[in-house]
């Protein structure tokens, strides 16, 4: 099926562990965002990629690290989770840039023990 | 910095009423601004984007205003509907970061 998809849906680690989060697009858009999302915080972005190879910070990146080898993938690594990351992660594409219409996905529920 | 705020945490209406939902931003004015619908559960989607230079802008029942001199953006939907009960957020990109506002829960009850 067309559209963003996200994998696993929820997760739950122990502090320390390395975790993944999978996001996958088959519109082809240019554009993918990671997002979080925290009671009283709203959506805060975590990285951005405008291209394959080409990624930038956003407003919370540290603890995360991203990467994307194709356009349609962009996942989200949680290199030594922390509770503090418990949280929901979204994953997002656009055609054009930032500040464009973004198409999200269903989210990952994260939870670190 | 950069911040955008929506005045209301939740929003009680009655069935057949506009809903009114307000979003004020900081600093700089943004080109654009969006809002978003988010039900329980889901990922926010796309509703309306409005640019610095259209007062209003429409879509069926809805309908997004922008002030730059108030910096503000108001968001209407009107003869709401109890499914129009959700969360509406508003974003705005500020020096390659989006910026959303923490939402607006809407109850619409019949």
């Amino acid at each position: 099926d067309a559209g963003i998809t996200q994998s696993p849906r929820y997760k739950i680690t122990e502090t320390g562990r390395q975790v993944t989060l999978m996001c996958h697009q088959t519109w082809s858009h240019s554009y993918m965002f990671w997002y979080r999302q925290d009671l009283g915080h709203g959506l805060r972005l975590i990285y951005y990629s405008a291209a394959a190879d080409i990624t930038d910070k956003g407003e919370v990146p540290d603890g995360y690290v991203v990467s994307r080898s194709k356009t349609e993938n962009f996942p989200l690594t949680l290199e030594s989770a922390t509770r503090s990351q418990t949280s929901v992660y979204f994953c997002a594409s656009g055609v054009a840039g930032v500040g464009d219409t973004q198409y999200f996905g269903p989210g990952t529920r994260l939870t670190v023990l | 910095s950069q911040k955008i705020e929506q005045n209301s945490e939740a929003l009680n209406i009655q069935e057949g009423k506009t809903a009114t939902l307000t979003c004020n931003y900081t600093n700089y004015s943004p080109a654009y601004l969006q809002w978003y619908r988010q039900d329980p559960g889901r990922g926010p989607v796309f509703l309306l984007l409005i640019r610095e230079n259209e007062k209003e802008k429409r879509k069926e029942r809805l309908k997004v205003t922008f002030d730059t001199t108030l910096k503000q953006s108001l968001f209407h939907i009107t003869a709401s509907q109890p499914a129009d009960s959700a969360t509406y957020l508003c974003a705005r990109e500020y020096n390659n970061d989006m910026r959303f506002g923490a939402g607006t829960r809407l109850t619409v009850k019949p």
